[in-house]
């Protein structure tokens, strides 16, 4: 079945420890995208990439690091750098044209991560 | 710059109840896309419906229906005769034209759905 597999789905970390996020979808989508979502705030940008190889920073890129080697991977690393890394952080795709994105994106199922 | 408003974070109903959600948009675009979303105890946010700026026409799809009004800026959500299954967050979300919507999509803050057997 084509999807969003996020891994792993909870993840505990100490601090000043960096950890990598996996984001693995097999839908063939160009564009992919890392939200990150606190209680009562929606979800909040912190990264999106059209193609292999570029990406840029959303709205809450401080602290956050990704890559984009290859069409189906985009790991979020969340660095020592973030001073509140304690969150659920979905990933997402989406269908992009080079013209208009429609915008219907396709989640994962999310990683929790809690920062002790 | 755009924004989407769901004045409403928390609903409680009894079910078998109608309820509405509500969705206020900013945008100054004007061709856009209009999105709802649920999410489930589960994480994973699920598509509910697309609206284009240019499609003002109602939406039915069982029990769920949408009125788009542009003259309100609002992209209402109404469930009819409410299940417990319903009880999710729901979120409103808003993708423009102007440089493609290639930064996804902005979302409202959600709605906690409360359905009460």
């Amino acid at each position: 079945d084509g999807g969003i597999t996020q891994s792993p789905k909870y993840l505990f970390r100490k601090e000043g420890q960096n950890v990598t996020l996996s984001c693995e979808q097999n839908l063939n989508h160009d564009a992919m995208y890392w939200y990150r979502q606190d209680p009562g705030q929606g979800l909040r940008l912190i990264y999106y990439s059209q193609i292999v190889n570029d990406f840029q920073k959303g709205d809450i890129a401080e602290g956050y690091s990704v890559s984009r080697e290859k069409k189906e991977s985009f790991p979020l690393t969340v660095t020592s750098a973030q001073k509140n890394p304690t969150a659920f952080y979905l990933c997402a795709s989406s269908i992009w044209t080079g013209v208009i994105n429609t915008g219907e994106l396709f989640f994962g199922e999310g990683s929790r991560l809690t920062v002790l | 710059a755009q924004k989407v408003t769901q004045a409403q974070t928390e609903i409680s109903v009894v079910e078998k109840e109608d309820v509405t959600l509500d969705c206020v948009y900013e945008t100054r675009d004007t061709t856009y896309y209009l999105f709802w979303y649920k999410q489930p105890p589960s994480g994973e946010l699920v598509f509910l419906i697309r609206r284009n700026s240019f499609d003002e026409q109602n939406e039915i799809s069982g029990r769920y229906s949408w009125n788009f009004q542009k003259s309100t800026s609002s992209f209402n959500f109404t469930i009819t005769a409410s299940q417990v299954v319903d009880s999710a967050v729901y979120f409103c979300a808003l993708s423009e034209a102007q440089g493609g919507g290639a930064d996804g999509l902005t979302f409202g803050k959600g709605t906690h759905l409360i359905i009460q057997p």
